[in-house]
């Protein structure tokens, strides 16, 4: 698990302001899975990506949402004027993309908005 | 919609004692079930199961999917402190998706 490194750890915004939140996945790794959590809830799938393509975002709000996963970086989750309901732990993983259980999970970051 | 239902929500329990948690889904294109761990941080992976009624096993946990009524249990034995967390159940699916249900909560007290 330590392999994928997501951050901010912790990440405070004020109503309107944007968050920018990154997953570095495991080395190897080419397939990146953002997921979200709320207060007391599963996991929810956000989105898919692979290297410059995103695959499945069936998960991801049709507004103000956006990831990338570039060709050099991290993968960006990026929430445009965040609203308090986005608080929320955000959840990356990495795969070689063969199976889903090769998936590990990053320490998350926690997103609050004040 | 692929759904995952876990049940119960929470539980607790004495040190030693035995906890089966319990997981039933409807998804399209079933491929896997998996058991995560969760403590305050990320998900660790426990067990990924394919084919029903093979028992899967780590050390005071185990693990089984019957493909047949959509649902799996996960067995804790002789509980121990430690175990306390959240159970999370997931569901893999062609395409590579993972879809959770809610979790259990389990609290061993000593």
């Amino acid at each position: 698990n330590a392999g994928v490194m997501q951050n901010p750890r912790h990440l405070v915004r004020r109503r309107g302001q944007e968050a920018r939140l990154r997953c570095s996945p495991m080395k190897g790794h080419s397939h990146v899975y953002w997921y979200r959590q709320l207060p007391e809830e599963g996991l929810k799938f956000m989105v898919y990506l692979q290297k410059e393509n995103i695959i499945d975002e069936s998960g991801m709000p049709k507004e103000r949402f956006s990831a990338e996963f570039p060709k050099e970086g991290p993968s960006i989750l990026r929430i445009q004027q965040v609203v308090r309901g986005d608080s929320a732990a955000y959840f990356c993983a990495s795969s070689t993309g063969t199976y889903i259980s090769e998936a590990f999970f990053g320490q998350g970051t926690r997103l609050t908005v004040v | 919609e692929d759904k995952v239902v876990q049940s119960p929500l929470s539980l607790v329990v004495h040190e030693g004692d035995t906890v089966t948690l319990n997981c039933s889904y409807e998804v399209t294109n079933f491929r896997s079930l998996l058991w995560y761990k969760q403590e305050k941080k990320a998900p660790t992976f426990l067990f990924m199961l394919t084919s029903s009624g093979i028992e899967k096993k780590s050390g005071r946990l185990s693990s089984i999917l019957d493909k047949k009524e959509l649902f799996s249990i996960l067995n804790i034995t002789a509980t121990q402190t430690g175990d306390s967390a959240v159970y999370l159940c997931a569901v893999g699916t062609a395409g590579n998706k993972l879809t959770f249900g809610g979790g259990t909560r389990v609290l061993v007290k000593p």
